[in-house]
């Protein structure tokens, strides 16, 4: 698959759990996003990451824990979740800031 | 930080009319306000955006209008199909943090054959 895409696709866990959300990009893009997208709300931005750098941190908690090994792929590690954090987690890419951002097929993820 | 609303949150249209969805933005220094699609079950995809030195960009039946005094955009879609159906969300983002698009809620748009 082409551009950018995310695995797994759909993904149930319990608040004690600790799971990997997986994202990589096939466009040579310099910049990688963590969106959550919930129901009635907008798209939140959560981490940012340029050339392997962390430039921003969304006020998440610790409970999100990003990884960004190098400028294809990047990590969200996810530990002792809440059921509100249930959403869909959406992986984007773009060349430089300020460019286009090419969305990924996003995670549905499901805390019990 | 920015702020982004967005009106109407549902709109129903008969094919062949025209939709239009406002945002308002609350910093004047936002520069960048791209458009997104969402269909249903997928993920969002770019559709047309706008920079601040311009004040309208047309993509056959999709434009965008800019009013900076207002701190106001729009999106207008005219001659609607029903492949149109799908959530849009408007977004904004300022220079010098332009990594960091401010979204709207969305607007689910029905197109009805």
């Amino acid at each position: 698959e082409t551009g950018v895409t995310q695995t797994p696709r759909h993904l149930v866990m319990g608040m004690t759990n600790k799971k990997s959300l997986k994202c990589e990009q096939h466009l040579g893009h310099n910049a990688m996003y963590w969106y959550k997208q919930s129901a009635k709300k907008p798209l939140e931005l959560m981490f940012v990451y340029s050339l392997e750098e962390r430039v921003e941190n969304n006020s998440v908690p610790s409970r999100f824990s990003p990884e960004c090994p190098n400028s294809s792929h990047l990590f969200l590690h996810l530990h002792t979740l809440q059921p509100e954090d249930s959403a869909l987690y959406l992986c984007a890419s773009s060349q430089d800031f300020g460019d286009e951002q090419f969305f990924g097929p996003g995670t549905r993820l499901t805390v019990l | 930080g920015e702020d982004v609303e967005q009106h109407p949150s549902t709109l129903s249209v008969q094919e062949g009319d025209s939709a239009v969805i406002k945002c308002t933005y609350s910093d004047s220094a936002s520069n960048y306000f791209p458009w997104y699609k969402q269909e249903l079950g997928k993920r969002p995809q770019l559709i047309i955006d706008i920079r601040s030195n311009v004040g309208e960009k047309k993509d056959q039946r999709i434009a965008v209008t800019l009013n900076k005094t207002a701190k106001h955009f729009s999106l207008h879609i005219t001659e609607t199909q029903p492949e149109d159906s799908a959530v849009y969300f408007c977004a904004a983002s300022m220079e010098g943090s332009n990594y960091k698009l401010t979204f709207g809620k969305g607007t689910l748009l029905t197109v009805n054959p």
